[in-house]
């Protein structure tokens, strides 16, 4: 089946830092979202993009289909950034999401 | 809109038990899936359901059962808990090929 490697596994910023987060995949997909984990368990959406580049706020996502990855920029990184991000592909049909392991981010003042 | 709920957020239960999470959306979503969340580790998914009538199996189904009765509701069943099922359970509903949306989560604990 599909492989999603993420990285940095780990990744540590003072608050005010940028950083990148990488999402490879190893066939077609049909989509990709991007997720936030908080410390209390919350899964929230962040971004639901199948190619190009979407932005919200300090957070903006690209996403290159043809070369299978998807990068997560975070800008200015706040303490309330710190948790786990989650790529997830939509492979196949039926919205059958497959999770990546997770970037755990910690921002720190 | 609640969006997806979830209960109950804990549950104990000694192997052997059988217990049902429950799961609810009212986005009239089609499809709705479980998944669980083992620590250091990604979802997998469990079951999920394309409409009121229809489910198939995921990555991870034994030891799971599901019906869908309505479109709103997408229960879980643990037929005989064992260890191995201490997990985090999320329940995501979506309409077909949109975004996925998340419940807060079930945490299980099996002794």
């Amino acid at each position: 089946g599909i492989q999603v490697e993420q990285s940095p596994p780990d990744l540590i910023l003072q608050e005010g830092a940028n950083s990148t987060l990488r999402c490879n995949f190893s066939d077609s997909v049909n989509n990709l979202q991007w997720f936030h984990q908080n410390p209390w368990g919350q899964l929230i959406n962040l971004f639901y993009i199948p190619s190009g580049t979407k932005q919200n706020g300090r957070l903006s996502a690209t996403t290159v289909a043809t070369e299978r990855y998807s990068l997560l920029y975070i800008s200015s990184s706040q303490t309330t950034d710190s948790g786990v991000y989650f790529c997830a592909v939509l492979s196949g049909g039926y919205n059958k999401l497959i999770f990546g392991a997770g970037t755990r981010l910690a921002v720190h003042p | 809109n609640a969006g997806v709920t979830q209960t109950p957020k804990f549950q104990v239960l000694k192997t052997g038990q059988s217990m049902t999470l429950q799961c609810a959306q009212d986005m009239n979503h089609e499809y709705m899936s479980w998944y669980r969340q083992d620590p250091g580790m990604g979802l997998r998914l469990i079951h999920y359901s394309v409409g009121a009538g229809i489910t198939d199996q995921g990555e991870v189904p034994n030891g799971y059962n599901v019906s869908r009765s309505t479109t709103e509701d997408f229960p879980l069943r643990l037929l005989s808990a064992a260890p191995s099922q201490t997990s985090v359970y999320f329940c995501a509903s979506s309409s077909l090929g949109g975004t996925q949306y998340f419940g807060p989560g079930t945490r299980l604990l099996v002794l």
